[in-house]
């Protein structure tokens, strides 16, 4: 079964520095999306990408964050100048059209120092 | 603010028990609902969709309540493998996000 992947599946940077988490989704879906997950607290939405764009963003996504699809097949979730409660899980995850459900990766466990 | 609430638990059950958990929505307007099952440190993983009329999925019975924006899930006979936290998520409509509550942890135990 075709899945989401992502890596690196444990990230460890120095606070200030800039990182940027990997995700293939399947290959036949349309809408991506990064979600995260500090230690101990509910999954979080951050953006949902479709048809090259940004469609929705929550209001943690600021300028600080950026996403990409460069090459057709990757899509990155970019964190300039990272904080210490940047550490947490980011999932990526896909969907092949707006009324299926979404596929999850098994995420990268980000840890600022 | 778009919430999606749930007793934290833990449910802690024998094995072969019967065990419920509720959710409460707080935007009407609500579309699609969903039970997701996480277990510890991995990523959230659909277990069942639900649906207005109720639905059920072998031990999983999953029920809607629009007028009071409330969402159930029943698991019967209990097994060892279903000790996860399980997600109560609302999708306000189509393309858009998912919302996720902060879960309910069951432990089964022999």
């Amino acid at each position: 079964e075709p899945e989401v992947t992502q890596t690196p599946s444990h990230q460890v940077t120095q606070m200030g520095q800039e990182v940027i988490l990997r995700c293939v989704p399947i290959s036949n879906h349309l809408y991506f999306y990064w979600y995260r997950q500090i230690l101990g607290q509910k999954v979080e939405f951050l953006v949902s990408f479709y048809n090259n764009e940004i469609s929705e963003k929550s209001e943690i996504f600021d300028d600080q964050f950026s996403v990409e699809r460069p090459d057709g097949s990757n899509f990155t979730l970019k964190i300039r100048s990272t904080k210490l409660e940047d550490s947490a899980m980011y999932f990526c995850a896909s969907r092949p059209s707006a009324n299926q459900p979404q596929h999850f990766g098994d995420g990268t466990r980000l840890s600022i120092l | 603010r778009k919430e999606v609430e749930q007793d934290p638990g833990p449910f802690n059950v024998p094995e072969g028990a019967t065990v419920a958990f509720n959710c409460t929505y707080s935007n009407s307007a609500s579309q699609s609902f969903f039970w997701y099952r996480q277990d510890c440190r991995k990523e959230p993983k659909l277990l069942m969709s639900v649906y207005s009329s109720g639905n059920e999925d072998g031990r999983f019975t999953a029920q809607l309540n629009r007028a009071s924006q409330y969402i159930s899930l029943l698991i019967r006979d209990s097994k060892l493998s279903d000790s996860a936290t399980y997600l109560c998520v609302v999708k306000e409509g189509a393309g858009t996000a998912l919302i996720f509550g902060k879960g309910t942890t069951l432990s089964v135990s022999s």
